[in-house]
């Protein structure tokens, strides 16, 4: 079974400034894509950005990069220079290989500052 | 455009009533979820659907039921089993065995007065 842990319920950050939000996972599977949406107040899910577990590469995606360590299960999501709008709950997920459901963690809700 | 229709976005029904989440694609994909959301929380699996006539209970099903006769619908029941049915339910599909990501409805909100 697969497993996703954030442990940061709540994050502030100041506008402009550059939030790391953790992700940790737990898999027996050697292939699997972890994931990063992001849902704002309306409640639609906003996909950000994918990980492939063979991707040597940290996956970026505009103001959006993946932080990868294999060994140690982590797949942080950095977002640079913060914006008001990026206020919004971002939900880590993963799937394994074949067509199987995404499991998610329980979240983090980001606050931006002005 | 392609996507993924939840319809109603909002709805009320009385306690002991079941009610039908409607959940259509227009994507061409093969499987489609449910999930449940509570305040604060997570996304928990409901049901999940692989191919069309075929689906499997997900971590929370009991007290909910679902049908895939069509490979672009996936209606979900809130039966009156289910003890606290009031959240918000997201329906996502996704096309294929390689591990992309899964395509979101905007979620129908369900409040049992």
């Amino acid at each position: 079974a697969q497993k996703i842990t954030q442990t940061q319920p709540g994050m502030f950050v100041q506008e402009k400034e550059a939030v790391t939000l953790d992700c940790t996972y737990d898999t027996s599977d050697q292939s699997y894509g972890l994931f990063w949406y992001k849902q704002p107040s309306s409640g639609e899910m906003i996909f950000l950005i994918y990980q492939g577990s063979y991707d040597e590469q940290n996956a970026t995606e505009g103001r959006y990069s993946l932080n990868f360590q294999k060994a140690r299960k982590s797949a942080n999501l950095v977002i640079s220079a913060s914006q008001l709008g990026d206020s919004a709950m971002y939900f880590c997920a993963m799937r394994v290989s074949g067509n199987t459901p995404l499991v998610f963690g329980k979240g983090t809700r980001l606050s931006v500052i002005a | 455009d392609g996507g993924i229709t939840q319809s109603p976005k909002y709805l009320f029904r009385k306690e002991g009533q079941n009610v039908t989440l409607s959940c259509e694609q227009n994507l061409n994909h093969d499987a489609m979820y449910w999930y449940r959301q509570d305040p604060g929380q997570g996304l928990r699996l409901i049901y999940y659907s692989q191919i069309v006539n075929d689906f499997q209970k997900g971590d929370i099903a009991e007290g909910y039921s679902v049908s895939r006769e069509k490979k672009e619908s996936f209606p979900l029941t809130v039966t009156s089993a289910q003890k606290n049915p009031t959240a918000f339910y997201l329906c996502a599909s996704t096309p294929g065995r390689m591990p992309t990501e899964a395509f979101f409805g905007q979620g129908t909100r369900l409040t049992v007065v």
